[in-house]
């Protein structure tokens, strides 16, 4: 089936300082890809849908030059936490899709902003 | 706003078939059903979804009421493993962009 990697599983940073997540498909490629953020007790929210070749879009309320998105290809999307505060902890999940088939989730991304 | 309603909490005994429903009176007619599962700290896992037929996987089996206001998802022989939260989820296409999830069910399989 469909397999989606996402790295780092778990980072911690400071204060002030960026962060990176990648976000692959293994086995299939992928125009669209998703990101979600998930706080603790709460539901997977969408943040924004990653398009490969043009900008991402954001859904309400998320800032897009605090997470900056780039789909450089066609199996890569990155999510950048710019400037990253404490209330910026949570876990950060990317899904994507083969053509015609159902949406596939990373392992996620645990950030811990010190 | 998600357009399903699942009950907070069940319990399955292991070994046991778990039954989820989940009510989604306004559902389109491009609509699918999708249900999804996240177990602790990882990220949610396809588990089936259909349109109007009833589905059967390896993982489970989707049963969808001939009105499709309502739907469950059967577990036919819960373990440990299966405790989870599950969310059932409307998308539109088979191949489902956008998913909008909602509070989900958390099952507990008790030993």
């Amino acid at each position: 089936g469909a397999v989606v990697s996402q790295h780092p599983s778990r980072v911690i940073c400071k204060s002030g300082t960026s962060v990176k997540i990648e976000c692959r498909s293994l086995d299939f490629q992928a125009t669209t890809m998703f990101w979600y953020r998930q706080f603790p007790k709460q539901s997977l929210m969408l943040m924004a849908t990653s398009n490969e070749g043009s900008k991402a879009t954001y859904e309400q309320g998320v800032e897009k030059d605090k997470f900056l998105i780039n789909h450089a290809s066609l199996t890569l999307s990155t999510l950048t936490v710019t400037s990253a505060h404490p209330e910026d902890s949570s876990f950060y999940i990317c899904s994507a899709s083969p053509l015609n088939s159902p949406l596939h989730f990373g392992n996620g991304t645990r950030l811990t902003v010190t | 706003d998600a357009k399903t309603t699942q009950p907070p909490s069940m319990d399955c005994a292991e070994g046991r078939a778990a039954n989820l429903p989940c009510n989604h009176s306004t559902i389109s007619g491009n609509e699918y059903v999708y249900w999804y599962r996240q177990i602790h700290s990882q990220g949610p896992q396809y588990i089936i979804h259909g349109l109007k037929n009833n589905e059967t996987n390896e993982m489970a089996s989707l049963i969808i009421t001939e009105d499709r206001k309502s739907s469950t998802l059967i577990l036919p022989h819960a373990t440990l493993r299966d405790t989870a939260v599950y969310y059932c989820i409307l998308g539109v296409g088979a191949g489902s962009y956008q998913l909008t999830f909602g509070k989900g069910t958390k099952l507990s399989v008790i030993p």
